[in-house]
């Protein structure tokens, strides 16, 4: 079974630069998450999604950052412009159902963005 | 709020000795607690988790965890470490307000020496 699989694994862009990043989840994964991971700390919730439903992004800055979720599969997470404090790695995951059911986040190899 | 906390950045031992990685909780209610591991360039990966029942959790590759409600800490366990479990280890606790969204602690790093 194919896992969660993400691109670009690596991204370096200069400031106010647009940078986009795709998730495909793990087949038939009804729920989506994209987390931000900054250097040293633990993962942090920007968006979640219940098939093509945003249920939770009160954590995305939504000054520059989106993400849209068509036909409930693929996901994209854009940030137009780009600041030097977006460096981070975007990690996707996907779950079969609830936490409180399943327990269990699959997640992508994650890409890291480097802004200049 | 809720929160978890690793109170240690990394922890070193030698291969074939126990090992342990500390967590403590902070929740309203009962929580759901987890532990994922983050090999180097990879994503997380799931170990074990703590919902309900007995207090002493196994989960993969030998890992196990026990909960203590008393002490609020789910601390990660294993009797023998190898070099191969070297890596970032992360604790979470289920979001009490949201219960699909996970709230990771800091990491800590495991170092495993021959």
């Amino acid at each position: 079974e194919a896992g969660v699989v993400q691109s670009p694994r690596y991204k370096i862009i200069e400031k106010k630069q647009p940078v986009a990043f795709w998730c495909n989840p793990i087949s038939g994964h009804n729920t989506l998450y994209w987390y931000r991971q900054n250097l040293g700390q633990g993962p942090e919730l920007l968006i979640r999604y219940e098939n093509e439903e945003a249920v939770d992004d009160s954590q995305l800055p939504k000054d520059r950052f989106s993400a849209e979720r068509l036909k409930g599969v693929d996901s994209t997470l854009k940030i137009q412009p780009a600041e030097l404090g977006d460096s981070a790695v975007y990690l996707c995951a996907s779950s079969l159902g609830l936490l409180a059911t399943t327990g269990e986040l699959f997640f992508g190899e994650g890409s890291r963005l480097t802004v200049l | 709020a809720q929160s978890v906390a690793q109170p240690e950045d990394q922890v070193n031992v030698a291969e074939g000795n126990p090992l342990t990685v500390k967590c403590t909780y902070s929740v309203s209610g009962n929580p759901y607690l987890f532990w994922y591991v983050q090999y180097p360039n990879r994503g997380l990966q799931f170990l074990l988790k703590y919902i309900t029942g007995d207090n002493l959790v196994k989960g993969s590759y030998g890992f196990e965890a026990e909960f203590n409600k008393s002490q609020t800490s789910f601390h990660l366990k294993k009797p023998s470490a190898l070099v191969s479990d070297s890596a970032l280890y992360f604790c979470a606790v289920r979001d009490m307000r949201d219960t699909d969204k996970l709230i990771f602690g800091t990491g800590t790093r495991l170092q495993v020496f021959p």
